[in-house]
């Protein structure tokens, strides 16, 4: 079982949508990371969360510390939005761990 | 430009050879990493580096060398190259060990092993 888990793995929206992408993990955590891989391969940087919400644009980003929870969500999703979005951990012994991604498709 | 540029961006080479993979950043991070995306696209983190001294170094195979001789240059040496060697390599920076403001990713070099 993997120490982080997210779902759904493959999403489908309608332009204009809200879309949330959660992640929950197993571990102790120092941060949890929010990635974006683009179709053509490059990886983007969203959020890093210790605590709380942070907010960048049309991306909001939550973290339950004792929950063990994080969701990612997208309001008025756009085409271009499409990506894979990872969540990835910061472990408290400095190990890293990551989900598997969560495929997203905004259709126009 | 402001960046982190890996080389080559790809890179086809037979089974038992030996390559490098160079990173370089201009940002003025201290902490630069290694990653592997195998092809289920699954991210693992291979080392790290701060400040020029290891303080990540995961479990892969010792055919794996990273050096680092300043903290703007982590490049990653693989001997006897094998056909599971094969994934998209991405080098990554942080400000710091903590990456309160996340990371720069590369562009990933695609390593393909024949």
């Amino acid at each position: 079982k993997n120490e982080v888990e997210q779902s759904p793995q493959n999403l489908t929206a309608q332009e204009g949508e809200f879309i949330t992408i959660n992640c929950s993990y197993s571990v102790g955590i120092s941060a949890l990371h929010w990635l974006q891989q683009h179709p053509g391969g490059g990886i983007v940087s969203l959020f890093m969360l210790s605590s709380g919400k942070k907010k960048h644009g049309r991306l909001i980003a939550t973290i339950n510390i004792q929950e063990k929870h994080s969701s990612l969500h997208i309001t008025a999703s756009h085409p271009r939005d499409s990506a894979v979005y990872i969540c990835a951990v910061r472990a408290n012994g400095n190990q890293f761990y990551f989900g598997t991604g969560t495929s997203l498709t905004v259709i126009p | 430009d402001t960046a982190v540029s890996q080389t080559p961006k790809y890179l086809v080479t037979q089974m038992g050879n030996d390559k490098s993979i160079k990173c370089e950043q201009n940002l003025g991070h201290d902490t630069m990493y290694w990653y592997k995306q195998d092809s289920k696209k699954f991210l693992k983190i291979m080392f790290s580096y701060n400040n020029k001294e290891l303080i990540i170094n995961e479990t892969v195979p010792n055919r794996f060398s990273p050096k680092s001789p300043d903290k703007a240059h982590l490049n990653l040496h693989i001997n006897s190259l094998e056909l599971g060697d094969s994934a998209v390599y991405f080098c990554a920076s942080s400000q710091d060990q903590q990456a309160f403001y996340g990371y720069t990713f590369g562009s990933g070099t695609r390593l393909t092993v024949v």
